[in-house]
Formats: C-alpha cells, sequence, structure tokens
C-alpha cells in the first residue's frame, strides 16, 4: 500500500459545528503532516508528528487541533471555525521527518459557511 | 520572503515542446524535492535531488541543482498535455524537520 487515504473527501460546517478530518496510512512512515493550502497558493505547514509525537506547530489557531491516535492515523479535529478557513488540507507522510520526500492524499476540501 | 520561488509563475506551451520551471531559495539545504499537482488534487511527488548531486533524470523529467546559486531547475521534454499541472518545489533542511514549499509553476500544454 502507498497510499494516503484521507476522508472526508468534501465537508461543508457551520461556524459552530465542530468535526473531524481523518488520515491514514500503511507505509510505515514515521512521520505525519497537516498542510492547508488556499486557491493558486502553496500548501502552508500547519502540524508535524513524528513518531506520533507533536514535533511542530506552526502557530496554528487552536480551533484546530491535531490528533495521533497511532503511527497509521492522523486527525485534525475542527471547532469554531471561520469562513476564512475554508480551504484543501491536505495530509502527507514521509519515512523519518527529515526530508526525505512526501506521500500526499487527495485532500478534504473545506468550506466554513 | 518565502524559501523556494518558482519562476516562471505561469508556462503555456504546446505538446511535444520542452518546459523548464526554475526555483530559487534562500538558506542551506540537504535536498530539494519537486511536485505535482493537478487542479484540487493532492501533490505528487516527482523527483528528490540531494544537496551533492547536481542532476537527477527520471524518464521524460531532468532535474538540475546549483548550490552555489541556490537555484534549480526542472525540465519536462516532449510535453504532453496530461501534464498540464501545478509544479512546486520543496526544500528540504534536515535541522528545521520540514520542507518549504515554493509559490509554484502553473503549466498548460496546449494539444
Amino acid at each position: 500500500d502507498t497510499e494516503v487515504t484521507q476522508t472526508p473527501k468534501h465537508l461543508v460546517m457551520g461556524m459552530t459545528n465542530k468535526k473531524s478530518l481523518k488520515c491514514e496510512q500503511h507505509m510505515g512512515h514515521r512521520a505525519m503532516y497537516w498542510y492547508k493550502q488556499k486557491a493558486k497558493k502553496p500548501p502552508e505547514l500547519m502540524f508535524v508528528y513524528s513518531y506520533e509525537k507533536l514535533s511542530i506547530n506552526e502557530s496554528v489557531p487552536s480551533r484546530f487541533s491535531p490528533e495521533c491516535p497511532n503511527s497509521s492515523l492522523l486527525n485534525l479535529h475542527l471547532h469554531a471555525l471561520q469562513p476564512e478557513d475554508s480551504a484543501l488540507y491536505l495530509c502527507a507522510s514521509s519515512q523519518d521527518g527529515q526530508g526525505s520526500g512526501y506521500t500526499f492524499g487527495s485532500g478534504t476540501r473545506l468550506t466554513v459557511v | 520572503s518565502q524559501q523556494g520561488e518558482e519562476d516562471p509563475q505561469a508556462l503555456s506551451i504546446q505538446e511535444g515542446e520542452n518546459a523548464t520551471m526554475n526555483c530559487s531559495y534562500k538558506t542551506s539545504i540537504n535536498n530539494l524535492q519537486w511536485y505535482r499537482q493537478n487542479s484540487g488534487r493532492g501533490l505528487v511527488h516527482l523527483i528528490l535531488i540531494r544537496s551533492n548531486e547536481r542532476e537527477k533524470h527520471s524518464g521524460r523529467l531532468r532535474v538540475t541543482l546549483d548550490t552555489s546559486k541556490k537555484s534549480s531547475s526542472l525540465l519536462i521534454t516532449a510535453s504532453r498535455a496530461a501534464d498540464t499541472a501545478s509544479y512546486f518545489c520543496a526544500t528540504a533542511n534536515t535541522n528545521a524537520g520540514k520542507s518549504t514549499f515554493g509559490d509554484g509553476t502553473t503549466l498548460t500544454v496546449k494539444p
């Protein structure tokens, strides 16, 4: 299995809702990432988990809460989001978090209304 | 400005022509990676070149790296309509534990 699977593919949520994005990989990769991408812009790093521990938080607002239940799973919990948080959320994994190249999922297209 | 700046921002060519994209960066790196992204999809890893390498090939792709100029180029030869996508470079610094993406080049290949 050489894929990163993200669910759901599309999500529409209100500003008072709580929702979660899910990401799964079975490549034995030990680093997992959340990126946010706005239209016509590069991906922006949000969080890095290395060996199931949060190693980088790029000053992301607390309305985004990451979780790594085990080495194969990564969640992003969403609460009280703003319309400007609408974007494509990408999950990625890499072998060891040492810049060895990422495998990306197809993303979740999030719309906040 | 952001590590990993690319030019041109947009490139439009005819099928069969070659496409060249450039990436410049500011700090020292361990490697540089190129990715392709089709509209609204995830990024696909194309090729990784290490800081001690000068050139690398993969199929119709040729990547060069000049660490003295802090720049890299991606050449796609004999382009096809299916190559239409955005292309991003990403620079990896092991000490930072992350890679930083450039602004990307949007390539359109006309049939």
